[in-house]
């Protein structure tokens, strides 16, 4: 099955930009998708299609895909980012949804 | 606006079966490309894709928990049914439905979550 590899932890100092990769192979031939999750809190979606926002999500939160590996990139990190992100696709070989383990972000 | 909210039991004995009901307003489950899916987070790991259902009641399940699960939709009620047989003290987890867009396989938006706990 397809898997999905995501550091456990970024740290980040506010005002600096964040970067959390998804690796996975070949993932640049996938549509990845990118949900922040606080605790306690339903995941929500902040980058869809590799790099496309929902409406509302700010245009701090971008998205890129190439190679094996996607890369959710936060800039002007913000208190209020500090959370869990996991990135999802779906694996058309196996008709099957993945998510990645997660990672946790934290601003210092 | 689009909402989805689950319930059901939070708390299971070991071997019991899980009913878990995800209510959903703001879309309908007859519109062509839309699905439903259920995700768990176990407490303090990730997320776990569990199956979904299709407008067209075509269903997907996860290969490791095909055996034990079922997915089912009331469409005038707007409901789908997840329901998980022998209930293990390891399927403790936040039970979350969301919106799947079929186009892009994107989940969006969630439900609340439910903690289900399953000890003796």
């Amino acid at each position: 099955s397809y898997v999905l590899t995501q550091p456990p932890s970024v740290s980040v100092a506010p005002g600096q930009t964040a970067r959390i990769s998804c690796g996975g192979k070949n993932i640049q031939n996938r549509n990845v998708h990118w949900y922040k999750q606080k605790p306690g809190q339903a995941p929500v979606l902040v980058v869809y299609d590799d790099s496309d926002r929902p409406s509302g999500i700010p245009e701090r939160f971008s998205g890129s895909n190439s190679g094996n590996t996607a890369t959710l990139t936060i800039s002007r990190v913000e208190a209020g980012d500090e959370a869990d992100y996991h990135c999802q696709l779906w694996d058309a070989t196996t008709d099957l949804w993945v998510f990645g383990g997660g990672t946790k972000l934290t601003v210092l | 606006q689009i909402t989805l909210k689950e319930s059901g039991p939070t708390v299971l004995k070991p071997t019991q079966t899980l009913t878990m009901t995800c209510t959903f307003s703001g879309f309908s489950l007859t519109t062509g490309g839309v699905g439903v899916g259920w995700i768990r987070q176990p407490p303090g790991k990730a997320l776990e894709w569990l199956g979904l259902i299709y407008w067209n009641d075509d269903k997907r399940y996860s290969p490791s928990l095909k055996s034990r699960l079922s997915i089912t939709k009331d469409t005038s009620k707007n409901q789908v049914v997840l329901t998980m047989t022998g209930m293990d003290p390891v399927d403790t987890a936040t039970y979350f439905c969301a919106r799947l867009h079929v186009l892009s396989n994107r989940f969006d938006p969630w439900g609340q979550g439910t903690l289900v706990t399953v000890s003796s």
